[in-house]
């Protein structure tokens, strides 16, 4: 099955640099990919749902790129804050079907933006 | 205000015993999901349910056993808890249209300790 590998598992930046997080995954019918932010005690919220290989989609302070080839998401924080501090998750899924809703996410990765 | 509203928000069990998750929608939506966040594991998808039909069940054990009284609702019975159920329930729905099945929206979890 799907494996999904988060790195790195905790990154302490300080404020205005970037904040860089990978996953890689194994699946080649991997169709959708998406990254969500959990801040303590709350739900997850989904940051950017992507599906277009090798290319960079942008969202408000953070760019997001897939590349297919390599099996790889990136979530790239620039000018990173103190409201940014959170776990991040990224999750894979297939296409349709018998896969409806059924997510592969990574063990996380928590950040600390340090004022 | 929460659209998914998952109660209770913490839970705490002797081992044996049988317990109920319960996860309400307020989005519209024709698809939920039970997902499991345990200690130093990912989020794990458990099952999906699209007109309050069974589509997927990811959970070996028969002791888990979602229940749909209502479109908008989707409880989750645990029963014969086990120390090892211990773990942050979350409930999750979407729109099933092309395109949206994977925008999951999520609750804020339950937490179970069973003890």
């Amino acid at each position: 099955g799907e494996q999904v590998e988060q790195r790195p598992p905790h990154l302490s930046v300080r404020e205005g640099d970037s904040a860089f997080i990978t996953c890689t995954y194994t699946d080649p019918n991997s169709y959708y990919f998406f990254w969500y932010k959990q801040e303590p005690g709350a739900s997850l919220q989904l940051l950017m749902k992507v599906f277009s290989s090798t290319e960079i989609n942008e969202g408000q302070g953070f760019t997001v790129l897939l590349n297919k080839k390599d099996k790889r998401l990136s979530l790239n924080l620039t000018a990173a804050h103190p409201g940014d501090s959170a776990a991040y998750f990224c999750a894979v899924s297939a296409r349709g079907g018998s896969a409806l809703g059924r997510l592969h996410f990574g063990a996380g990765t928590q950040l600390i933006v340090i004022p | 205000d929460p659209k998914i509203i998952q109660k209770p928000k913490y839970l705490v069990a002797v081992t044996g015993s049988e317990k109920i998750l319960i996860c309400e929608q307020y989005l519209g939506h024709n698809a939920m999901y039970w997902y499991r966040q345990s200690a130093k594991k990912p989020l794990e998808f458990m099952f999906s349910y699209s007109y309050q039909k069974l589509m997927d069940n990811q959970t070996a054990s028969s002791r888990f056993q979602p229940q749909s009284s209502k479109k908008n609702h989707l409880d989750l019975q645990i029963t014969a808890l086990k120390p090892d159920d211990s773990a942050t329930y979350f409930c999750a729905s979407s729109q099933e249209r092309t395109g949206d099945n994977e925008r999951l929206f999520f609750g804020h979890g339950t937490k179970l300790s069973v003890l």
